[in-house]
């Protein structure tokens, strides 16, 4: 079975700028979210999507940040401008619901570095 | 919203000892409780879960414990090996939104 799919796995950026994280998850899985792990720190939900609608997006910055999950399948997330201390690696992950118990696989992880 | 504390941050055991991490959350709704392993520069992957209506669960070297009343829960690894070394989160999520909480994670360093 094929896990939850990110790219690019690596990036750097100035600040200011603007970057796009791609993810594809497991196939048949309604549920997908995107973390966000600072270096050190365990990952943070930023947004939560059931299907192609948004359930849970508490702790996303709405001033400089995005994420899409139009089809219901793949999402992306954005970040625009970009600061310092958005460096972290940002992950995707997916359950098959949303409903607690259900495993959340993760993919490898968009890693960030901005300068 | 639910709080996951964890500790301790680091754990260093010798090849062959027992390790334990203990967590402790504050929503007393929380009925889901995964531990996560994390090597360095890969994927979070679940080793071990533990719902609420379980007080401990075991699988192999791995065991997990959970005490409702103290809202808390350990994980507790036995005859440990160096391949064990990686960072351990805890996790918590409340019925019907599986908005996972992280601890902020344990490293472990197994010396051979």
């Amino acid at each position: 079975e094929a896990g939850v799919a990110q790219s690019p796995r690596y990036k750097i950026i100035e600040k200011r700028q603007s970057v796009a994280f791609w993810c594809n998850p497991i196939s048949g899985h309604a549920t997908l979210y995107w973390y966000q792990q600072i270096l050190g720190q365990g990952p943070k939900l930023l947004i939560q999507f059931q299907n192609n609608g948004v359930v849970d997006d508490s702790q996303l910055p709405k001033d400089r940040f995005s994420a899409e999950r139009l089809k219901g399948v793949d999402s992306t997330l954005k970040i625009q401008p970009a600061k310092l201390e958005d460096s972290a690696v940002y992950l995707c992950a997916s359950s098959f619901s949303r409903n607690s118990g259900n495993t959340i696989y993760f993919g490898e992880g968009s890693w960030l570095t901005v300068v | 919203g639910e709080n996951v504390e964890q500790h301790p941050s680091t754990l260093s055991v010798q090849e062959g000892d027992s390790a334990v991490i203990k967590c402790t959350y504050s929503d007393s709704a929380s009925n889901y409780f995964p531990w996560y392993k994390q090597e360095l520069g890969k994927r979070p992957q679940l080793i071990i879960d533990i719902r609420s209506n379980v007080g401990e669960k075991k699988d192999q070297r791995i065991a997990v414990t959970l005490n409702k009343t103290a809202k808390h829960f350990s994980l507790h690894i036995t005859e440990t090996q160096p391949e064990d070394s990686a960072v351990y989160f805890c996790a918590a999520s409340v019925p019907n939104n599986n908005d996972m909480r992280f601890g902020a994670g344990t490293r472990l360093t197994v010396k051979p």
